[in-house]
Protein backbone atom coordinates (compact mmCIF):
# COMPACT_ATOMS: atom_id res chain seq x y z
CA UNK A 1 0.00 0.00 0.00
CA UNK A 2 0.83 4.00 -0.47
CA UNK A 3 3.04 5.10 2.58
CA UNK A 4 4.86 8.52 4.11
CA UNK A 5 8.48 8.26 5.27
CA UNK A 6 9.68 11.20 7.37
CA UNK A 7 13.29 11.90 8.67
CA UNK A 8 13.26 11.44 12.50
CA UNK A 9 12.72 14.41 14.56
CA UNK A 10 12.56 16.44 16.79
CA UNK A 11 14.76 19.51 14.44
CA UNK A 12 15.83 22.53 16.41
CA UNK A 13 17.28 24.95 14.79
CA UNK A 14 17.97 28.97 15.25
CA UNK A 15 15.70 31.81 14.01
CA UNK A 16 17.12 32.55 10.03
CA UNK A 17 18.72 29.05 9.59
CA UNK A 18 18.07 26.62 6.55
CA UNK A 19 15.72 24.23 7.19
CA UNK A 20 15.21 20.95 4.98
CA UNK A 21 12.73 18.49 6.61
CA UNK A 22 13.01 15.16 4.09
CA UNK A 23 10.04 13.21 3.05
CA UNK A 24 10.34 10.15 0.93
CA UNK A 25 6.76 8.26 -0.59
CA UNK A 26 5.29 4.73 -2.15
CA UNK A 27 2.80 4.77 -4.21
CA UNK A 28 1.18 3.45 -7.08
CA UNK A 29 0.30 4.88 -9.90
CA UNK A 30 0.70 9.44 -9.81
CA UNK A 31 -0.10 10.33 -6.40
CA UNK A 32 -0.44 14.10 -5.19
CA UNK A 33 1.85 15.55 -2.69
CA UNK A 34 1.26 17.68 0.37
CA UNK A 35 3.10 19.49 3.37
CA UNK A 36 0.66 20.29 6.61
CA UNK A 37 1.48 21.87 9.50
CA UNK A 38 0.12 22.06 12.90
CA UNK A 39 0.82 24.57 14.99
CA UNK A 40 -0.05 24.22 18.75
CA UNK A 41 -3.45 24.19 19.70
CA UNK A 42 -4.81 24.16 16.14
CA UNK A 43 -5.87 21.81 13.76
CA UNK A 44 -3.91 20.92 10.66
CA UNK A 45 -3.45 23.23 7.75
CA UNK A 46 -2.05 22.43 4.42
CA UNK A 47 1.11 24.28 3.65
CA UNK A 48 1.44 23.49 -0.05
CA UNK A 49 1.24 20.73 -2.89
CA UNK A 50 2.14 19.33 -5.85
CA UNK A 51 -0.02 17.57 -7.93
CA UNK A 52 2.45 16.31 -10.88
CA UNK A 53 6.21 15.55 -11.33
CA UNK A 54 8.70 18.56 -11.04
CA UNK A 55 5.42 20.56 -9.92
CA UNK A 56 7.06 22.82 -7.27
CA UNK A 57 4.79 24.15 -4.18
CA UNK A 58 5.47 27.22 -2.14
CA UNK A 59 3.61 29.22 0.43
CA UNK A 60 5.07 31.52 3.32
CA UNK A 61 9.14 31.04 2.02
CA UNK A 62 8.54 27.13 2.38
CA UNK A 63 9.50 24.94 -1.21
CA UNK A 64 9.02 21.61 -2.11
CA UNK A 65 9.43 20.16 -5.55
CA UNK A 66 7.51 16.75 -6.77
CA UNK A 67 10.70 14.41 -7.61
CA UNK A 68 9.05 11.01 -9.08
CA UNK A 69 12.79 10.07 -9.86
CA UNK A 70 13.44 9.93 -6.51
CA UNK A 71 10.27 9.24 -4.84
CA UNK A 72 10.75 12.47 -2.88
CA UNK A 73 8.85 15.62 -1.62
CA UNK A 74 11.48 17.78 0.52
CA UNK A 75 9.91 20.38 2.11
CA UNK A 76 12.87 23.36 1.99
CA UNK A 77 12.46 27.12 3.70
CA UNK A 78 15.99 29.63 3.39
CA UNK A 79 15.20 31.44 6.91
CA UNK A 80 13.27 30.11 9.56
CA UNK A 81 11.19 32.26 12.11
CA UNK A 82 9.95 31.59 15.53
CA UNK A 83 6.66 31.18 14.49
CA UNK A 84 7.65 28.23 11.91
CA UNK A 85 7.75 26.52 15.24
CA UNK A 86 5.09 23.71 14.20
CA UNK A 87 4.62 20.19 13.74
CA UNK A 88 5.22 18.85 9.93
CA UNK A 89 3.39 16.19 8.14
CA UNK A 90 3.97 15.01 4.65
CA UNK A 91 1.05 13.54 2.91
CA UNK A 92 -0.30 11.83 -0.16
CA UNK A 93 -3.47 11.16 -1.83
CA UNK A 94 -3.93 8.42 -3.82
CA UNK A 95 -5.74 9.37 -7.44
CA UNK A 96 -7.24 6.05 -7.28
CA UNK A 97 -9.41 7.08 -4.12
CA UNK A 98 -11.13 9.80 -6.80
CA UNK A 99 -12.99 12.82 -5.65
CA UNK A 100 -12.77 11.37 -1.61
CA UNK A 101 -9.23 12.19 -1.57
CA UNK A 102 -7.83 9.47 1.14
CA UNK A 103 -4.61 11.04 2.72
CA UNK A 104 -1.60 9.18 3.75
CA UNK A 105 0.80 10.55 6.37
CA UNK A 106 3.54 10.53 7.48
CA UNK A 107 4.54 10.45 11.37
CA UNK A 108 5.65 14.08 11.48
CA UNK A 109 8.27 15.81 12.75
CA UNK A 110 8.60 18.74 15.35
CA UNK A 111 10.40 22.01 14.64
CA UNK A 112 11.38 23.97 17.86
CA UNK A 113 13.26 27.48 16.31
CA UNK A 114 15.12 29.69 18.80
CA UNK A 115 15.10 33.12 19.17
CA UNK B 1 -10.39 30.20 4.93
CA UNK B 2 -12.51 27.46 5.73
CA UNK B 3 -12.75 26.54 9.36
CA UNK B 4 -14.05 22.72 10.95
CA UNK B 5 -14.63 22.52 14.56
CA UNK B 6 -14.90 19.46 17.13
CA UNK B 7 -16.22 19.59 20.06
CA UNK B 8 -15.33 18.65 22.63
CA UNK B 9 -11.76 19.59 22.79
CA UNK B 10 -10.80 17.16 25.08
CA UNK B 11 -13.29 14.34 27.76
CA UNK B 12 -12.62 12.06 30.32
CA UNK B 13 -14.87 8.83 30.73
CA UNK B 14 -14.85 5.93 32.50
CA UNK B 15 -14.52 2.31 31.12
CA UNK B 16 -17.88 0.84 29.77
CA UNK B 17 -19.15 4.47 28.77
CA UNK B 18 -19.71 6.40 25.34
CA UNK B 19 -18.63 9.20 24.05
CA UNK B 20 -19.67 11.39 21.20
CA UNK B 21 -17.51 13.60 19.17
CA UNK B 22 -18.74 15.91 16.80
CA UNK B 23 -16.96 17.45 13.51
CA UNK B 24 -18.88 20.33 11.94
CA UNK B 25 -18.05 22.20 9.25
CA UNK B 26 -18.79 26.18 10.05
CA UNK B 27 -18.65 28.10 6.48
CA UNK B 28 -18.84 25.15 3.78
CA UNK B 29 -20.84 22.26 2.66
CA UNK B 30 -18.77 19.33 3.47
CA UNK B 31 -20.73 15.80 1.95
CA UNK B 32 -17.66 13.80 2.76
CA UNK B 33 -15.55 14.04 6.39
CA UNK B 34 -12.66 11.90 7.22
CA UNK B 35 -12.36 10.41 11.13
CA UNK B 36 -8.33 10.15 11.90
CA UNK B 37 -6.56 8.77 15.03
CA UNK B 38 -3.62 9.65 16.24
CA UNK B 39 -0.88 8.36 18.77
CA UNK B 40 1.59 10.11 20.50
CA UNK B 41 4.52 10.68 17.80
CA UNK B 42 2.74 8.81 15.32
CA UNK B 43 1.09 9.39 12.28
CA UNK B 44 -2.35 10.46 11.60
CA UNK B 45 -4.58 7.09 10.47
CA UNK B 46 -7.57 7.09 8.80
CA UNK B 47 -10.14 5.14 10.38
CA UNK B 48 -13.19 5.81 8.11
CA UNK B 49 -14.98 8.28 5.77
CA UNK B 50 -17.89 9.82 6.34
CA UNK B 51 -20.48 10.47 3.85
CA UNK B 52 -23.77 12.34 3.96
CA UNK B 53 -26.64 10.57 3.97
CA UNK B 54 -25.39 6.93 3.54
CA UNK B 55 -23.36 4.88 5.92
CA UNK B 56 -19.47 5.19 6.68
CA UNK B 57 -16.26 3.13 4.88
CA UNK B 58 -14.22 2.07 7.74
CA UNK B 59 -10.75 1.25 7.28
CA UNK B 60 -9.50 -2.29 7.32
CA UNK B 61 -9.10 -3.10 11.24
CA UNK B 62 -11.27 -0.97 12.70
CA UNK B 63 -14.34 -2.08 13.91
CA UNK B 64 -17.97 -0.13 13.03
CA UNK B 65 -19.35 -1.32 15.99
CA UNK B 66 -17.39 0.47 18.22
CA UNK B 67 -16.64 3.65 16.38
CA UNK B 68 -20.13 4.78 15.22
CA UNK B 69 -20.01 7.42 13.14
CA UNK B 70 -23.15 9.43 11.19
CA UNK B 71 -23.01 12.02 8.64
CA UNK B 72 -27.00 13.93 9.20
CA UNK B 73 -26.11 16.82 7.55
CA UNK B 74 -24.11 18.11 5.15
CA UNK B 75 -22.52 19.87 8.04
CA UNK B 76 -21.87 18.07 10.36
CA UNK B 77 -20.66 14.25 11.57
CA UNK B 78 -20.41 12.90 14.71
CA UNK B 79 -17.71 9.77 15.81
CA UNK B 80 -19.09 7.74 18.93
CA UNK B 81 -16.42 5.71 20.95
CA UNK B 82 -19.41 2.60 22.01
CA UNK B 83 -18.12 0.83 25.33
CA UNK B 84 -14.51 2.53 25.86
CA UNK B 85 -12.15 1.28 27.14
CA UNK B 86 -8.14 2.69 27.84
CA UNK B 87 -6.94 1.51 24.66
CA UNK B 88 -9.41 3.61 22.80
CA UNK B 89 -7.72 6.64 24.92
CA UNK B 90 -6.24 8.78 21.70
CA UNK B 91 -6.46 11.84 19.70
CA UNK B 92 -9.39 11.89 17.61
CA UNK B 93 -9.39 14.36 14.41
CA UNK B 94 -12.20 15.24 11.87
CA UNK B 95 -11.58 17.00 8.50
CA UNK B 96 -14.27 17.92 5.81
CA UNK B 97 -13.71 17.77 1.96
CA UNK B 98 -14.74 21.42 0.49
CA UNK B 99 -15.80 19.37 -3.07
CA UNK B 100 -15.12 22.82 -4.92
CA UNK B 101 -11.70 21.99 -4.22
CA UNK B 102 -10.74 18.86 -2.86
CA UNK B 103 -8.91 20.12 -0.44
CA UNK B 104 -9.37 18.92 3.39
CA UNK B 105 -9.95 21.32 6.08
CA UNK B 106 -8.97 19.86 9.63
CA UNK B 107 -10.34 20.16 12.92
CA UNK B 108 -7.88 21.07 16.09
CA UNK B 109 -8.74 17.62 17.45
CA UNK B 110 -10.26 15.83 20.73
CA UNK B 111 -8.02 14.54 23.22
CA UNK B 112 -10.29 11.51 24.90
CA UNK B 113 -9.00 9.91 28.13
CA UNK B 114 -10.65 6.64 29.08
CA UNK B 115 -9.92 5.86 32.90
Amino acid sequence: GDSVTQMEGPVTLSEEAFLTINCTYTATGYPSLFWYVQYPGEGLQLLLKATKADDKGSNKGFEATYRKETTSFHLEKGSVQVSDSAVYFCALSDPNTGANSKLTFGKGITLSVRP
Amino acid sequence: GAVVSQHPSWVICKSGTSVKIECRSLDFQATTMFWYRQFPKQSLMLMATSNEGSKATYEQGVEKDKFLINHASLTLSTLTVTSAHPEDSSFYICSALDRSTYEQYFGPGTRLTVT
